[in-house]
């Protein structure tokens, strides 16, 4: 098992610019999310999606969009690319769902956006 | 508003050397409170869930438990390979989906 996979591992934009990062895992979970994580701030929640079809924003969800492809895919877009948006961007899946007994998030490599 | 503090932001130690990492949290109904490991340039790693107060788990050299308030990690005999960042993250009740994680410990151990 790959678990948690996430592309591309770096990237470098122009303010304006848009792209797309993806995420994928292989653990057949139900639930996905997608957090930054700046300097001195901890991981912080942009969106999360429960279950195949679903999407909801987390605690900083200005700026990006996100779709939930299908159970394994969840992407995160960022349609006009700024400075305050440099970060490490990290995916992570959790089995969460109404019946489950086990919330564990398994998280991804990273991708480390810098927006110049 | 839900929140997590974890203290103290740095700490090194001789190896050989214990303590403990505190994690306090608010947050509006816990479900459950995850400690996590972050090498640099990794994505954080599980350790440990706890889901109610007096709860303990132990791994190898580490041992984390919790009160209603906060969570410790204690360090036992600590190695220079125990170097990393601990991160905390609490989870709320009212939505499985919603964590919260502390901006961590940054653990160095010299040998």
């Amino acid at each position: 098992n790959a678990g948690v996979t996430q592309t591309p591992k770096f990237q470098v934009l122009k303010t304006g610019q848009s792209m797309t990062l993806q995420c994928a895992q292989d653990m057949n979970h139900n639930s996905m999310y997608w957090y930054r994580q700046d300097p001195g701030m901890g991981l912080r929640l942009i969106y999360y999606s429960a279950s195949e079809g679903t999407t909801d924003k987390g605690e900083v969800p200005n700026g990006y969009n996100v779709s939930r492809l299908n159970k394994r895919e969840f992407s995160l877009r960022l349609e006009s690319a700024a400075p305050s948006q440099t970060s490490v961007y990290f995916c992570a899946s959790s089995e969460t769902g109404v019946f489950t007994s086990t919330d564990t998030q398994y998280f991804g490599p990273g991708t480390r956006l810098t927006v110049l | 508003e839900d929140q997590v503090t974890q203290s103290p932001e740095a700490l090194r130690l001789q190896e050989g050397e214990s303590s403990s990492l505190n994690c306090s949290y608010t947050v509006s109904g816990l479900r459950g409170l995850f400690w996590y490991r972050q090498d640099p340039g990794k994505g954080p790693e599980f350790l440990f869930t706890l889901y109610s107060a007096g709860e303990e788990k132990e791994k190898e050299r580490l041992k984390a438990t919790l009160t209603k308030k906060e969570s410790f990690l204690h360090i036992t005999a600590p190695k220079p390979e125990d170097s990393a960042t601990y991160l905390c993250a609490v989870q709320a009740s009212y939505n499985f989906n919603k964590f919260y994680f502390g901006s961590g410990t940054k653990l160095n151990v010299k040998p």
